[in-house]
């Protein structure tokens, strides 16, 4: 069974960091790319960044850019989001899920940028 | 204008057809792209439920019912979810999705009510 968990959620003050993890499991990890997509309070779905199966190859959207990177380690079968500079506007659910077509999601942790 | 453009809203009866539009921004035209679609029950992951691109290239998720369907209308630039003999478990909010520029770009999503 295709589990994906999510943990590193957090009320943080602006302009500080964090760092999501996703612990994957049922799948072979390394063979596929990985997304991480957010959701803000009652508002739709945000894609924010996804990376290649061995790491060599990220895109991120426009309003992380230089802030967020993802990355992975293939040996422990997890994903990762390091986040910086964070901002109010990124206060959100964030899901790891299985790319392209996200078939599998996590069930997301939540991040709160709020002084 | 956003890149995918969908209506904020829907309502039809149990049993009826529902049709959801997803409308590409001038410019971005609907036969060259995969369009994804996913669908998110009141506080639920979201759910992927299809991908087309073409009657040659499509692929339906895992579980999902034959009553839930993609399709793509040239004339007016959109990709399309056809769902036929609604049920009362559809009530959802339904996003599209394509591999855009680097990036993957969520519709807005729509908002079924089933009557």
């Amino acid at each position: 069974e295709v589990q994906l968990v999510e943990s590193g959620g957090a009320l943080v003050q602006p302009g500080g960091s964090l760092r999501l993890s996703c612990a994957a499991s049922g799948f072979t990890f390394s063979n596929y790319w990985m997304s991480w997509v957010r959701q803000a309070p009652g508002k739709g779905l945000e894609w924010v960044a996804n990376i290649k199966q061995d790491g060599s190859d990220t895109y991120y959207v426009d309003s992380v850019k230089g802030r967020f990177t993802i990355s992975r380690d293939n040996a422990k079968n997890s994903l990762y989001l390091q986040m910086n500079s964070l901002k109010t506007e990124d206060t959100a659910m964030y899901y790891c899920a299985r790319d392209l077509p996200l078939d599998f999601w996590g069930q997301g942790t939540l991040v709160t940028v709020s002084s | 204008q956003p890149v995918l453009t969908q209506p904020t809203s829907l309502s039809a009866s149990p049993g009826a057809s529902v049709r959801f539009t997803c409308t590409l921004r001038s410019g971005i035209n609907v036969g060259s792209y995969r369009i994804y679609w996913y669908q998110q029950k009141p506080g639920s992951l979201p759910r992927y439920l299809l991908r087309y691109k073409s009657d040659s290239d499509k692929q339906q998720g895992s579980g999902v019912p034959s009553r839930f369907s993609g399709s793509k209308d040239a004339s007016t630039n959109a990709g399309l979810l056809l769902i036929s003999g609604l049920q009362s478990e559809d009530e959802a909010d339904y996003y599209c999705a394509i591999w855009y520029s680097s990036t993957l770009v969520f519709g807005g999503g729509t908002k079924l009510t089933v009557l």
